[in-house]
């Protein structure tokens, strides 16, 4: 899979969006964009994730650039509760490749 | 419905000593994954279970770790002559399928060795 960058940290007004960035310069063609975050003493909760389009759910919207070399999750308005870690993870579509590799993902800090 | 839950929440022990974590995944997951997490690392890869067979076993560290599934549900992680680089949280994970369903995480066990 490859390889992903994203800030060690942010901090973010309550009530602003927050936007995260992840570089993955290496991707190639079949690999998709996934984000997970982690609040604190509990585990990864999927967020959402994305090939090529830009996609929205009822948590965040994720912006991938048009050479795929780098997206933006955006969360709308973040809330207190939506401090935590947020992992950009680079992964390969379907079965064959079911691990996810977590590097050392941005804390988000959301200021009240 | 029911998450990912995961027994003990907190487990001590000695140096040496043999320990099991279970896992319960979510019903109708066919997939799970063992993870562990170290202080200020993310989740690292430890073995992916497809029904009751592991599918991906490469990320278990040595042959003190072992983990099954019998029937296809619970899952049991195991170590053997605990060491204290073991102390990590073990996170477990569950998912439709494999591939491209996304994974549900349980809420871990914390493990510290003495």
């Amino acid at each position: 899979d490859a390889k992903t960058t994203q800030p060690p940290s942010m901090d973010c007004a309550e009530g602003r969006a927050a936007n995260l960035p992840c570089n993955h310069s290496t991707i190639s063609g079949n690999e998709y964009v996934y984000w997970y975050r982690q609040i604190h003493s509990q585990g990864p909760q999927y967020i959402i994730h994305g090939l090529k389009n830009n996609e929205t759910n009822e948590m965040a919207s994720l912006i991938i650039t048009e050479d795929r070399k780098s997206s933006t999750l955006i969360l709308p308005h973040a809330t207190l509760r939506d401090t935590a870690v947020y992992y950009c993870i680079v992964r390969v579509y379907g079965v064959g490749n079911e691990k996810l590799t977590f590097g050392t993902g941005t804390r988000l800090t959301i200021i009240p | 419905g029911a998450g990912v839950s995961q027994t003990p929440s907190n487990k001590v022990t000695e140096k040496g000593k043999y320990v099991e974590l279970r896992c319960d995944p979510i019903s109708g997951h066919t997939a799970l994954y063992w993870y562990r997490q170290s202080l200020g690392q993310g989740p690292e890869f430890l073995i992916y279970f497809q029904g009751t067979g592991a599918a991906d076993d490469s990320g278990l560290p040595n042959d003190r770790f072992f983990a099954v599934r019998p029937e296809g549900s619970v899952s049991t992680l195991k170590i053997q002559r605990t060491e204290r680089g073991d102390s990590a949280v073990y996170l477990c994970a569950s998912s439709l399928e494999g591939g491209r369903y996304e994974q549900y995480f349980g809420p871990g066990t914390r493990l510290t060795v003495t």
